[in-house]
């Protein structure tokens, strides 16, 4: 069975600077890998997601995430940090022929400080 | 388009008594997925529902139970409370895919709190 494990519960940063959110995975067969951010009192957004191809993808809000198959990761990124970045972003996972049952990480916090 | 939408917003119950979570999927979407997400941890998939069969599930006891309505609206059901349960309750709706994987869109939960 998969597991995900994001490695901070929380980080703290100031607006502006760059963030990197970690998460590594568990599995025996292949998996897709996904991305999705909970703002307070609200449901989940997908962020970003990698299915196939190219291993480094990107959000519109200019988040990415890096696909390493080796290391079996799939760390969260932004150059630049905004006030509104503040949520929880929870790492998910789903192995490939299983449909579409997501297992998710525990969540990291953003916290971005002025 | 509305979204995905799920009803009581919040629920208050006591330990023993049963609770009945209510969500509708996003317009064109045939398949309905419910997690549970407890304070402070990552959602956990309990069940999945297409054709108003239950067609995967995770580890969660018999006392978790659903149904899908031919509108492709869904209910979780909870028996015999207990308070572990409180927690958040999303649901997430998608098109069926059979074994590969499509988007799925998650609703604002339902928060159950049970005292």
């Amino acid at each position: 069975a998969q597991s995900v494990t994001q490695l901070d519960s929380q980080v703290p940063v100031f607006e502006e600077a760059p963030v990197e959110l970690r998460c590594n995975y568990s599995s025996s067969v292949s998996v897709y890998l996904f991305w999705y951010v909970q703002y307070p009192n609200q449901g989940l957004q997908l962020l970003l997601k990698y299915l196939s191809g190219s291993t480094l993808v990107e959000s519109i809000n200019g988040f990415e995430a890096e696909f390493n198959k080796s290391q079996t990761s799939f760390h969260l990124r932004k150059p630049s940090v905004h006030i509104s970045d503040t949520a929880e972003y929870f790492c998910a996972v789903s192995e490939a022929n299983a449909g579409n049952m997501l297992t998710f990480g525990g969540g990291t916090r953003l916290m971005v400080k002025p | 388009d509305a979204g995905v939408t799920q009803s009581p917003t919040h629920l208050i119950k006591t330990r023993g008594q049963q609770v009945t979570l209510r969500c509708s999927p996003k317009s064109g979407h045939d398949t309905v997925s419910w997690y549970q997400q407890a304070l402070g941890q990552g959602p956990q998939f309990i069940f999945q529902y297409y054709e108003e069969e239950e067609r995967q599930r995770g580890n969660f006891p018999d006392r978790f139970s659903g149904h899908q309505f031919p509108n492709y609206s869904s209910e979780l059901n909870v028996n015999a409370l207990l308070l572990g349960d409180s927690a958040l309750y999303l649901c997430a709706s998608s098109l069926w895919t059979g074994t590969s994987i499509n988007e799925q869109f998650f609703g604002p939960g339902t928060r159950l709190t049970v005292l």
